[in-house]
């Protein structure tokens, strides 16, 4: 009964190949997030989604392409990886009642571009 | 300008003493959140404790309270009687506004804390 899951847990691809990282939650929320935790351990909001719409879109590469197909699920899809992508790629996910409500993270996921 | 500072890259803890993790915060907006995670070894985040910007009464969980001094725009994290399961980096962060869609949290830039036998 993990809240916030994701898949895979470990990504090792060579540059310039696509891959998809998986995000779901079963705590009923309504907005997830994606997050990029860097070799020095900063975390950085990367995206959001509320009711499947996209909310937040920071500076990314256009490489980088989010997808809610539903509120349960925030899926990022990468294309032509480069070594700069490596990284660990949080999930998150809260409900927004126009409170500050508390965001939940997933494992994580460690992609490792070679 | 940092949004978030945690001026403790590292700490260093005796187990049973009690440790103070500092952050300082940046932000004109006057409704806020302040939160801490942990990530153990393994990598996961973890939530350990919240404070609004509003709430008069420091936030406590357990072991974890939070000393939130609103004028010199600091959340320092207390933990009571750490344990060696308390060793991990953590992270203090922010969320402006309260109004509704989504809000990111900015993160500082983590303390690692390591508790000794």
């Amino acid at each position: 009964d993990t809240a916030v899951s994701q898949t895979p847990k470990y990504l090792v691809t060579q540059m310039g190949n696509d891959k998809s990282i998986k995000c779901e939650q079963n705590l009923g929320h309504d907005t997830m997030y994606w997050y990029k935790q860097d070799s020095k351990k900063f975390l950085k909001i990367m995206f959001s989604y509320n009711n499947k719409e996209l909310i937040i879109n920071e500076t990314v590469p256009n490489r980088f392409s989010p997808k809610s197909p539903d509120k349960a699920h925030l899926n990022l899809h990468i294309n032509s990886l480069e070594l700069g992508d490596s990284a660990v790629y949080f999930c998150a996910s809260s409900q927004e009642s126009g409170r500050m409500e508390t965001q939940y993270f997933g494992p994580g996921t460690r992609l490792l571009v070679l | 300008a940092q949004k978030i500072t945690q001026t403790q890259p590292g700490m260093f803890v005796q187990e049973k003493e009690a440790v103070t993790l500092d952050c300082t915060y940046d932000t004109s907006d006057q409704s806020y959140g302040l939160f801490w995670y942990k990530q153990p070894s393994s990598g996961e985040m973890i939530f350990l404790i919240y404070q609004g910007s509003y709430d008069e009464q420091n936030a406590t969980e357990g072991r974890y309270s939070l000393n939130f001094q609103k004028a010199r725009k600091s959340a320092n994290l207390v933990i009571s009687a750490s344990q060696l399961g308390d060793s991990a980096m953590y992270f203090c962060a922010m969320r402006e506004g309260f109004f509704g869609g989504a809000q990111k949290l900015v993160f500082g830039q983590g303390t690692r804390l390591t508790i000794n036998p």
